[in-house]
């Protein structure tokens, strides 16, 4: 069975600090990896996305990393701000698409002052 | 845009008691699906619809129905409720299939079964 698994499962770091998220997964073969960002109470938002043959993807103070090779992602937080208080979810989708996505757990994320 | 909207935001039932869960999107996307968050876990696909008239069963469909009559609208049907059914439903659409293409989700559902 496909796994995506993320750690830790939960972080507390100060503001102003970075920090680095954890995604290891079996599927395979995939065609893109993306990090989302879910607010408590709300849906899910897609921070990145990578396919399968790159390495890297920025998105301002989020920078996403990929080792196909590993089966292993990450996403690093720059210069953390409180509203980057939030759950983090690695998601690994196949060449069939959305039908058979696989959605990690989470990591949570507290930033305090 | 409204984007994806979702209703009720809470809801409680008992045990055997039926309800729908509304999920509507005014982005003119065709592939539309329900998952379920449930604490520890990842979100489970449980339907989903690539357009309109056409419907599928994803990882967890048992106890749910859905219909796909509109683009737009994309209700999910839990027919007799069980207190396994207890979770946070998110709906979410995108223009296609692909992992390409970005999803967005609905606000959430959050659902109690007594």
């Amino acid at each position: 069975k496909n796994q995506v698994e993320q750690s830790p499962q939960s972080l507390i770091i100060l503001e102003g600090k970075n920090c680095t998220l954890q995604c290891n997964y079996t599927v395979s073969p995939f065609s893109n990896l993306r990090w989302y960002k879910q607010d408590t109470g709300r849906g899910p938002v897609s921070l990145t996305i990578m396919t399968f043959s790159e390495n890297t993807k920025s998105n301002g103070r989020y920078t996403a990393t990929l080792d196909a090779d590993t089966k292993q992602s990450s996403l690093h937080i720059t210069a953390s701000q409180l509203s980057d208080s939030a759950s983090y979810i690695c998601v690994v989708i196949p060449p069939a698409g959305y039908q058979k996505v696989t959605f990690g757990t989470g990591t949570k994320l507290q930033v305090i002052p | 845009n409204a984007g994806v909207t979702q209703t009720p935001k809470f809801q409680v039932l008992k045990t055997g008691q039926s309800m729908t869960l509304q999920c509507a999107q005014d982005m003119n996307h065709e592939y539309m699906s329900w998952y379920r968050q449930d604490p520890g876990m990842g979100l489970r696909l449980i339907h989903y619809s690539v357009g309109a008239g056409i419907t599928d069963q994803g990882e967890v469909p048992n106890g749910y129905n859905v219909s796909r009559s509109t683009t737009e609208d994309f209700p999910l049907r839990l027919l007799s409720a069980a207190p396994s059914q207890t979770s946070v439903y998110f709906c979410a659409s995108s223009r296609g299939t692909s992992g390409g293409e970005t999803q967005y989700f609905g606000p959430g559902t959050r659902l109690l079964v007594l």
